[in-house]
């Protein structure tokens, strides 16, 4: 990827089940970006979380940060059909994407 | 109206052929990029204007040509493309001042 990795690469679980997903970055941080991105659609933003936040939540979303590991997680809970698709993180500032981690949950 | 358009949706092009990509945005936002994407991988950033000024080009092909006519309009144009050009584009804009972009729907790319 342009500046990190996600992981897991592919997710599969049930309806109902919590999801969670992890970015690691290389660089300092202003912010981080998580956007998730429906089967060859554009990119709709989730959530951003500043470099001097810890955790932040939305919704189903919770989003933790670890400046000193240099990693994010995105947990989504209680999870619906309706939640698949591939969530990607990116560096705020000059927006350099992870891998992205693609979730199917199954109904 | 808080949406990014793009057109086309699909576009099929032999590789001597010139085509246009569209972006349009009527949020007021002074930011705009282009992405590229190929399957199963993330968004590349390709070029970001800033207020109508190419501000970076991520040292893409001269085959690809954007051009910003005013702050609603972001085109890319298109000349003597590669097979491995095949890809989705994404066009997305920004509000000044603050971080989150707004994404297109993306034009989907055939190079034969």
């Amino acid at each position: 990827s342009q500046q990190g990795e996600e992981d897991p690469q592919a997710l599969s679980i049930q309806e109902g089940e919590n999801a969670t997903m992890n970015c690691s970055y290389k660089t300092s941080i202003n912010n981080l970006q998580w956007y998730r991105q429906n089967s060859g659609r554009g990119l709709v933003h989730l959530i951003l979380i500043r470099s001097n936040e810890r955790e932040k939540h939305s919704g189903r979303l919770r989003v933790t940060l670890d400046t000193s590991k240099k990693s994010s997680s995105l947990l989504i809970t209680a999870s619906r059909a309706a939640d698949t698709a591939s969530y990607f993180c990116a560096r705020g500032g000059d927006m350099r994407f992870g891998a992205g981690t693609r979730l199917t949950v199954k109904p | 109206d808080t949406e990014v358009t793009q057109t086309p949706k699909h576009l099929v092009m032999g590789m001597t052929n010139k085509k246009s990509l569209k972006c349009e945005q009527h949020m007021g936002h002074r930011a705009m990029y282009w992405y590229k994407q190929k399957a199963k991988k993330p968004p590349e950033l390709m070029f970001v204007y800033s207020y109508e000024k190419l501000s970076i080009n991520e040292s893409v092909p001269s085959r690809f040509s954007p051009e910003c006519p005013n702050s609603s309009l972001l085109n890319l144009h298109l000349h003597a493309l590669q097979p491995e050009d095949s890809a989705l584009y994404l066009c997305a804009s920004r509000k000044g001042g603050e971080e989150t972009q707004y994404f297109g729907p993306g034009t989907r790319l055939l190079v034969l």
